[in-house]
This record gives C-alpha cells, structure tokens and sequence, in this order.
C-alpha cells in the first residue's frame, strides 16, 4: 500500500461544477503540498499546509491530521483547471512523498 | 514562471551513456530538489542540496550523482544509463532547508529518452 494515496485517479466534469479531490496518508507528517501539473509538464505548488484550512481563488485545500486526510475543493470548476492534482507529503525525514496524482478534465 | 531554469529540455541519448541536467534555481532560494518523474512510478524525490551540501537522499540510484557549485546552481549527472532512466527530471528550489516549511518553485524539467 503506498503511503500516500489520492482518489479518485481520474475526474471529468462539466464547467461550472465543485469538484474535490481527496489525500490520505499513513505517515506522520509536517506538511502536505497540493501541486498542479499542466498537460505541458509544468508543476505549481498550490498549497502547503499542516493544519486548518487555505483559500486562494477558486482553490481551497484541507486538512484533518487526526484522520490523516485532505482535500482540494475546486469551485466554478473551468476548463483551464484541466490538469493533473498531486498531493505530497513531508514529515521528519526532509522528502516529499508523492501522490499517484488525479487527472482532471473540466469540459465546457 | 518560476523563476528556477533547466537546460536541457530534452535529451536523447544511447544506453550506456553519461549525461548531465542543469538546473538554477530562485534568485535567493539556497535549496535545490531532484526528482524523477516515470510513467509507472509518478514523482519520486533523488536528492536535496542546501548551499553546496548534501542535505537529504531519496531514491537515487548509485549511478547517479548531483551536486551544488558556489553559485547555488545544481547538477545531476547520470551514468551508465538504462531505458528505464527514461524520464522527466525536475529541479525545484526554496528558500530554506524544510519541506514541512518551505514551498518549492520547479523548473520546467528535462525530458531524457534512453534508447
């Protein structure tokens, strides 16, 4: 089982939808990142929290350190959000445990 | 734009071969990150250098080698390659030494094909 999971692996929706997409992890952890990665290959760091809640934009991401879960909320979901959503992990040992990533495509 | 380049953008090469990535990173940022990103294997972490030291190893194979010059500027060299090398390679960087505490900008990558 890999330490960190994400689900679900592949997401379509309809421009306009609230689109989440879920992180769960079995190691203790520091901080969880959200990265975009654009069809082209490029990364972007969205998000790195370690409790609570964040908001910038359209964007929200979650976390419950207790359960061991996050979430990435997408609101008025476009077709510009296509991309693949990774989450990653980083604990005590200074490296970024990576998601499998979860494909999403937004159409119009 | 991140700010972080890498050169080249793709590389193609014969097994068996030795090539070298480039990697600069954020003016200001004395971290560097690798990392390998395969088909079957998704984004895995090699190594992170912060101001000219080793600081913490992944999944990096011995014929694999990296380091960071004064300038803070990174290389990642690979030999003796093999067709399952093959991968994207990026670079990130930040400002300081944590991932629990820094956010990462990435480069662009480097697209190597073994053939």
């Amino acid at each position: 089982k890999n330490e960190v999971e994400q689900s679900p692996q592949n997401l379509t929706a309809q421009e306009g939808e609230f689109i989440t997409i879920n992180c769960s992890y079995s190691v203790g952890i520091s901080a969880l990142h959200w990265l975009q990665q654009h069809p082209g290959g490029g990364i972007v760091s969205l998000f790195m929290l370690s409790s609570g809640k964040k908001k910038h934009g359209r964007l929200i991401a979650t976390i419950n350190i207790q359960e061991k879960h996050s979430s990435l909320h997408i609101t008025a979901s476009h077709p510009r959000d296509s991309a693949v959503y990774i989450c990653a992990v980083g604990g005590n040992t200074d490296k970024l445990i990576f998601g499998t990533g979860t494909r999403l495509q937004v159409f119009p | 734009d991140s700010g972080v380049t890498q050169t080249p953008k793709h590389l193609i090469t014969a097994t068996g071969q030795r090539v070298t990535l480039r990697c600069s990173p954020r003016s200001g940022d004395l971290s560097v990150y690798w990392y390998q990103q395969s088909l079957d294997q998704g984004l895995q972490f090699l190594i992170q250098y912060y101001n000219g030291e080793e600081r913490a190893k992944g999944n990096i194979l011995e014929r694999f080698s990296a380091q960071q010059f004064p300038d803070l500027h990174s290389e990642l060299n690979l030999s003796s390659l093999e067709l399952g090398d093959s991968a994207l390679y990026f670079c990130a960087s930040s400002v300081g030494v944590g991932v629990s505490t820094d956010t990462q900008y990435f480069g662009p990558g480097t697209r190597l094909t073994v053939l």
